[in-house]
C-alpha cells in the first residue's frame, strides 16, 4: 500500500539556520503531496502542497518540490525562526476515489534563540 | 468561516464506557474524514463520510467503533466499551465535494483510565 518516510527527528536548530526535512513516499499512482504542522495541543494546519511532479509549494518561507523520479517532497527553509518550533507531517493523498490521507510518522523541530 | 469544529476537546472515560467524539465541518464541506493519532506517532486513517453514506472504512476497528454523519448535525465518531489502548487524540477533517485538501480541526484527546 502507499505509505510515506520521513526523517526522523528530532530535529534542533539555532535562529536563522537552514532547515530540510527529508520526505519519501511509495505510491502505485499519482499522487498529491502535502506538508501539514502542528503546533502544541493543535490540530493539523495545511502548510504546502504540490498536485503532480515538479509542481513547488510554498508557504511562510517554506518550500517543497515533488520530485517524481526521487518520489521525494523535501520541505525546506532558508532561515527559521523560533516560531516555527512545531512537529511537520508529510502526507500523501492517492486520489482515484481513495480519498484518505496517507501521513508519515512526523518531525519534531526545535529552534532555540 | 469558522472552521472545522470538535468537541469536547478533551475527554475523560473509564474502562468499559462509551466514548461520543463529535465534528462540524467547515461551512460548505460535505465531505468528513476521522483520524486517530496515537502518542509520538503520525495520523492514521479510520474512516470517511459523506452526508448519510460510509465511503471508506478501511482504518476503522472491527469491533466497538462506529460512525455517522447524518443529513442534520455533526459528525459522530462513537467508541463504545472502551479500553485503554483507545486513549488517543482523534481528529477530524472536512473538505468540499472533489477537493484534495482537507482542513483539520483541533482534535479530542480521550483519556481511558
Amino acid at each position: 500500500g502507499d505509505s510515506v518516510t520521513q526523517m526522523e527527528g528530532p530535529v534542533t536548530l539555532s535562529e536563522e539556520a537552514f532547515l530540510t526535512i527529508n520526505c519519501t513516499y511509495t505510491a502505485t499512482g499519482y499522487p498529491s503531496l502535502f506538508w501539514y504542522v502542528q503546533y502544541p495541543g493543535e490540530g493539523l494546519q495545511l502548510l504546502l502542497k504540490a498536485t503532480k511532479a515538479d509542481d513547488k509549494g510554498s508557504n511562510k518561507g517554506f518550500e517543497a518540490t515533488y520530485r517524481k523520479e526521487t518520489t521525494s517532497f523535501h520541505l525546506e527553509k532558508g532561515s527559521v525562526q523560533v516560531s516555527d518550533s512545531a512537529v511537520y507531517f508529510c502526507a500523501l493523498a492517492s486520489g482515484g476515489g481513495s480519498e484518505k490521507l496517507v501521513f508519515g510518522k512526523g518531525t519534531k523541530l526545535t529552534v532555540n534563540p | 468561516n469558522a472552521g472545522v469544529m470538535q468537541n469536547p476537546r478533551h475527554l475523560v472515560r473509564r474502562r468499559g464506557q462509551e466514548a461520543r467524539l463529535r465534528c462540524s465541518p467547515m461551512k460548505g464541506h460535505s465531505h468528513v474524514y476521522w483520524y486517530r493519532q496515537l502518542p509520538e506517532e503520525g495520523l492514521k486513517f479510520m474512516v470517511y463520510l459523506q452526508k448519510e453514506n460510509i465511503i471508506d472504512e478501511s482504518g476503522m476497528p472491527k469491533e466497538r467503533f462506529s460512525a455517522e454523519f447524518p443529513k442534520e448535525g455533526p459528525s459522530i465518531l462513537r467508541i463504545q466499551q472502551v479500553v485503554r489502548g483507545d486513549s488517543a487524540a482523534y481528529f477530524c477533517a472536512s473538505s468540499p465535494p472533489s477537493a484534495e485538501t482537507q482542513y483539520f480541526g483541533p482534535g479530542t484527546r480521550l483519556l481511558v483510565l
